[in-house]
């Protein structure tokens, strides 16, 4: 079975730093893209970043570039994504996924059960 | 950045109605569009990819249809468990958008 499971999400105050991790297993990890998306409490889904299964390739949203660098180790089958000069509006669960490509094309599945960041003084 | 627009953004409806749910894409997007359904508290699930195919273990009253820029997300006869919130996404092309959602509640 497909599994993926976030850790690393807690309070940060604004300005810090946090990294989140994901751990896969149940595919072979570096056949295949990631992705992180994030949730704000109440609202909708958000693609933060993805990455090429080679780590060739990665892409991210305007609201996060600069700030957040996502990669994988793929002998640890796990992906991680550190976020910088973290915002108020960066409060959210953010989920990992499994993607087909990440670029053009692709879908998500499966995704893990999310970790919770919340940026606060 | 291609803007992904659901309509409507709720709706209530009976066990057993049959449900459609609409996604416009501000631009061509071909075929690259996939629905997901997310439950209060958990995380999404994909449904359909690239518009039409169904992702394996998902019951056949969902069903999804369209290209370029209309697609439509069908449940043929609506069940208990299919209240929820439901997605489109594109991945044409970066930023991989996702529409603002749409509710399906119990009438």
């Amino acid at each position: 079975e497909e599994q993926l499971l976030e850790s690393g999400g807690g309070l940060v105050q604004p300005g810090g730093y946090l990294r989140i991790s994901c751990a896969a297993s149940g595919f072979t990890f570096n056949n295949y893209a990631m992705t992180w998306v994030r949730q704000a409490p109440g609202k909708g889904l958000e693609w933060v970043s993805s990455i090429s299964g080679s780590t060739i390739s990665t892409y991210y949203a305007d609201s996060v570039k600069g700030r957040f660098t996502i990669s994988r180790d793929n002998s640890k089958n796990t992906l991680y994504l550190q976020m910088n000069s973290l915002r108020g509006e960066d409060t959210a669960i953010y989920y990992c996924a499994k993607d087909r490509v990440a670029g053009t094309g692709g879908w998500f599945d499966p995704w893990g059960q999310g970790t919770l960041v919340t940026v606060s003084s | 950045d291609i803007q992904m627009t659901q309509s409507p953004s709720s709706l209530s409806a009976s066990v057993g109605d049959r449900v459609t749910i609409t996604c416009r894409a501000s631009q061509t997007i071909t075929s690259y569009l996939n629905w997901y359904q997310q439950k209060p508290g958990k995380a999404p699930k994909l449904l359909i990819y690239t518009a039409s195919n169904l992702q394996s273990g998902v019951p056949s009253r969902f069903s999804g249809s369209g290209s370029e820029t209309d697609f439509t997300l069908t449940i043929s006869s609506l069940q208990p468990e299919d209240f929820a919130t439901y997605y489109c996404q594109q991945t044409y092309s970066t930023p991989r958008t996702f529409g603002q959602g749409t509710k399906v509640e119990i009438k």
